[in-house]
């Protein structure tokens, strides 16, 4: 079965410090790939996706992933945290060839230290 | 550009009970998309529709929760009855076509007492 597995429910940095959020995925045909954040009591917003084309993906908010397919893996980093990071972080991926029915792991609650 | 709307954003229900959630999905988006988040875990697609047709919904319960897309464009979701264990979010995404980005509503608070 397709799965995604987010190393770790909570991640604590200071303010200031390396952000690195793990995510693997399973699969025999790489998927797309893809990084959303959630603030409370809102929906999920896009951070960046992967789908084929550079390994290395910039998104928003200074957020950067790597798709490591010898790895099955693409772990979510940000140079510098800041404050208003906080949030909790969903790793998801698609089935094939197709954006659609996504499947998300369990999710990472970051928390930023002053 | 107005985002996906979604109502109620909070909902309280005895067990037994029927509710319904409502979505708006942005403009011109044929895709939508409902999913359950149960507290502590990740979103579960339950159904998509393409257009006004379903396209998967091999994850709905398919004896208690009902959903439609009239005309193509807003959507419900039903619960009939209500378990305990329905207690989530309900969240409502969309997207041009099922190859483009999703877009999430806020979601819909559901707790079964």
């Amino acid at each position: 079965a397709q799965s995604v597995t987010q190393l770790g429910s909570h991640v604590s940095v200071s303010e200031g410090a390396l952000v690195l959020l793990r995510c693997n995925y399973s699969s025999s045909v790489p998927p797309y790939l893809f990084w959303y954040v959630q603030y409370p009591n809102q929906g999920l917003q896009l951070l960046l996706k992967y789908t084929s084309a550079a390994t290395l993906v910039k998104g928003i908010n200074g957020f950067e992933a790597e798709f490591k397919k010898s790895e099955t893996s693409f772990h979510l980093t940000k140079p510098s945290a800041h404050m208003s990071d906080a949030a909790e972080y969903f790793c998801a991926r698609s089935g094939g060839t197709s954006y659609g029915k996504l499947t998300f792991g369990q999710g990472t609650i970051l928390t930023v230290h002053p | 550009e107005a985002g996906v709307a979604q109502s109620p954003r909070y909902k309280i229900i005895e067990k037994r009970q029927s509710v319904a959630f409502w979505c708006n999905p942005i403009s011109g988006h044929a895709t939508l998309y409902w999913y359950q988040q149960i507290l502590g875990q990740g979103p579960k697609l339950l159904i998509q529709f393409q257009n006004n047709g379903v396209v998967d919904d091999s994850q709905l319960p398919k004896d208690r929760f009902s959903a439609e897309r009239l005309k193509g464009v807003d959507s419900t979701l039903k619960i009939q009855p209500a378990k305990l264990e329905d207690s989530a979010v309900y969240l409502c995404a969309s997207s041009l076509r099922e190859s483009d980005t999703q877009y999430f509503g806020p979601g819909t608070r559901l707790t079964v007492l």
